[in-house]
C-alpha cells in the first residue's frame, strides 16, 4: 500500500521564479492538505483540497495556489518566490475533509530560494 | 496568539527513563480534535494519536500514554522506558471542527534519548 508521495525531493529556485510541487495521496484517500514547515518550526497549514476544490485556507498570500486532479493528486504552486519561502513543504492526505480524519504525511519537498 | 503551545523546546533523557512532553492548547470550539505526531530525522511526520474533545479518557499504547485534561487545556504525552529510537521531534496539533477544520501545530519538542 503506497503512502503519500511527493516530488521533487529537493528544489533550488531563484527569487521571483515560480515553482510547482506535486503530491500523490495514500491509496483510498480523497483529501489533500499542504503545509509549510520552516526550519525549527511546526508545520503551517496552507490549504486543503477536496473534490477538486480548495476547502480551507490558512494565512498564506495569493502567491500560493493549488490544484487537485480527478485522481486526487495535487499540485502546490508558488509564484514570485521570496527568500522566506525556503522551507520543507509537506503534503498530507486523509479519508475526507476536515478534522475528523487523521492525516498521513509525505516525506516533503525541500525548497531553497536563493 | 498561539493555539498550540509546546513550552519544552528540547529535552534530553537517558535511555530507560520516562519522559513527558507537554502540550497546551487554546480554542473556543466545543468540538475539536487533538493529535500527536512524531518527526524523526528523516523528516516524515508519523501519526501517533487522535483524541476528540468529548473523550477525556487517558490512553495507553505500549510505552506511550496520553493524558487529556480539558480543565487545563492540556494533552500531554508520556514515553515510558525511553529508547534511542524515540529520539525525534514531537508535535502536538489541534483541529477545530466548529470554526473551519484547520490544523494548528505547535512548535515541537525535540527529544534526545542518550544511550
Amino acid at each position: 500500500d503506497a503512502g503519500v508521495t511527493q516530488s521533487p525531493t529537493h528544489l533550488i529556485k531563484t527569487r521571483g521564479q515560480q515553482v510547482t510541487l506535486r503530491c500523490s495521496p495514500k491509496s483510498g484517500h480523497d483529501t489533500v492538505s499542504w503545509y509549510q514547515q520552516a526550519l525549527g518550526q511546526g508545520p503551517q497549514f496552507i490549504f486543503q483540497y477536496y473534490e477538486e476544490e480548495e476547502r480551507q485556507r490558512g494565512n498564506f498570500p495569493d502567491r500560493f495556489s493549488g490544484h487537485q486532479f480527478p485522481n486526487y493528486s495535487s499540485e502546490l504552486n508558488v509564484n514570485a518566490l521570496l527568500l522566506g519561502d525556503s522551507a520543507l513543504y509537506l503534503c498530507a492526505s486523509s479519508l475526507g475533509p476536515g478534522a475528523t480524519y487523521e492525516q498521513y504525511f509525505g516525506p516533503g519537498t525541500r525548497l531553497t530560494v536563493t | 496568539a498561539q493555539k498550540v503551545t509546546q513550552a519544552q523546546t528540547e529535552i534530553s533523557v537517558v535511555e530507560k527513563e520516562d519522559v513527558t512532553l507537554d502540550c497546551v492548547y487554546e480554542t473556543r470550539d466545543t468540538t475539536y480534535y487533538l493529535f500527536w505526531y512524531k518527526q524523526p530525522p528523516s523528516g516524515e511526520l508519523v501519526f501517533l494519536i487522535r483524541r476528540n474533545s468529548f473523550d477525556e479518557q487517558n490512553e495507553i499504547s505500549g510505552r506511550y500514554s496520553w493524558n487529556f485534561q480539558k480543565s487545563t487545556s492540556s494533552f500531554n504525552f508520556t514515553i515510558t522506558a525511553s529508547q534511542v529510537v524515540d529520539s525525534a521531534v514531537y508535535f502536538c496539533a489541534l483541529s477545530e471542527v466548529d470554526t473551519g477544520n484547520q490544523f494548528y501545530f505547535g512548535t515541537g519538542t525535540s527529544l534526545t534519548v542518550i544511550p
